[in-house]
């Protein structure tokens, strides 16, 4: 089966600390995978994508297919990071072509 | 450009009746993917249509269906609506289809009584 998983609902951080959002992946083959935000009040938006390998607002994603993981990390949290990640796969399945988002994470940055 | 664009804003139905949403990509892009939010959970993938045919589908039940349109834009429609149907649903357009980068809609708010 296809999935994401993305083990807290919520983590509360203070600004300045350390954040890393967790998402661990089951997929038979070579996925691709994404972290997607959505600020309060906006769209759902593309964070990164593991393929482009970028730093976006100082976030980073490293794919580690052995442990068939795809984390999310930021080394000093922002009050404007504050939102709502989702870790998501894009593959293939019978009926083509395959998204498969997980549950999100609630990432909250205290002043 | 306004982005995806999706109508109507809010739908109220009554199980049995059905439901038509519509949705407008972002000009130039060509795939058009549809996505059942339920409150609490992430985006769960429908259906996604490139070039007017179908790429991919979701587990959802044949009362889903939908279409895509020679200017791109498309339609979702859900027959027989039940109590579960009700979620926010949500287009995403990307240039061509795979896993491009998909940019969202607002969402149409189903809402099934």
């Amino acid at each position: 089966a296809q999935r994401v998983t993305q083990p807290e609902k919520l983590l509360s951080v203070f600004k300045g600390a350390p954040v890393e959002l967790k998402c661990n992946y089951s997929y038979s083959g070579s996925p691709e995978l994404f972290w997607y935000v959505q600020y309060s009040r906006q769209r759902l938006q593309l964070l990164l994508r593991h393929i482009s390998r970028e730093s976006i607002k100082g976030f980073t994603a490293d794919l580690n297919k052995g442990e068939t993981s795809f984390h999310l990390k930021k080394p000093f949290a922002q009050e404007e990071d504050s939102a709502m990640y989702y870790c998501a796969l894009s593959g293939y399945r019978n009926y083509g072509q395959n998204f498969v988002f997980g549950p999100g994470t609630r990432l909250s940055v205290l002043p | 450009d306004a982005g995806v664009t999706q109508s109507p804003t809010h739908l109220i139905k009554t199980r049995g009746q059905h439901v038509t949403l519509r949705c407008s990509p972002i000009s130039g892009h060509k795939s058009v993917s549809w996505y059942q939010q339920v409150l609490g959970q992430g985006p769960q993938f429908i259906f996604q249509y490139y070039e007017k045919e179908e790429r991919g589908r979701g587990n959802f039940p044949d009362r889903f269906s939908a279409r895509q349109f020679p200017n791109y834009s498309s339609e979702l429609n859900v027959n027989a609506l039940l109590l579960g149907d009700s979620a926010l649903y949500l287009c995403a357009s990307s240039l061509i289809g795979g896993n491009n980068e998909q940019f969202f809609g607002p969402g149409t708010r189903l809402t099934v009584l």
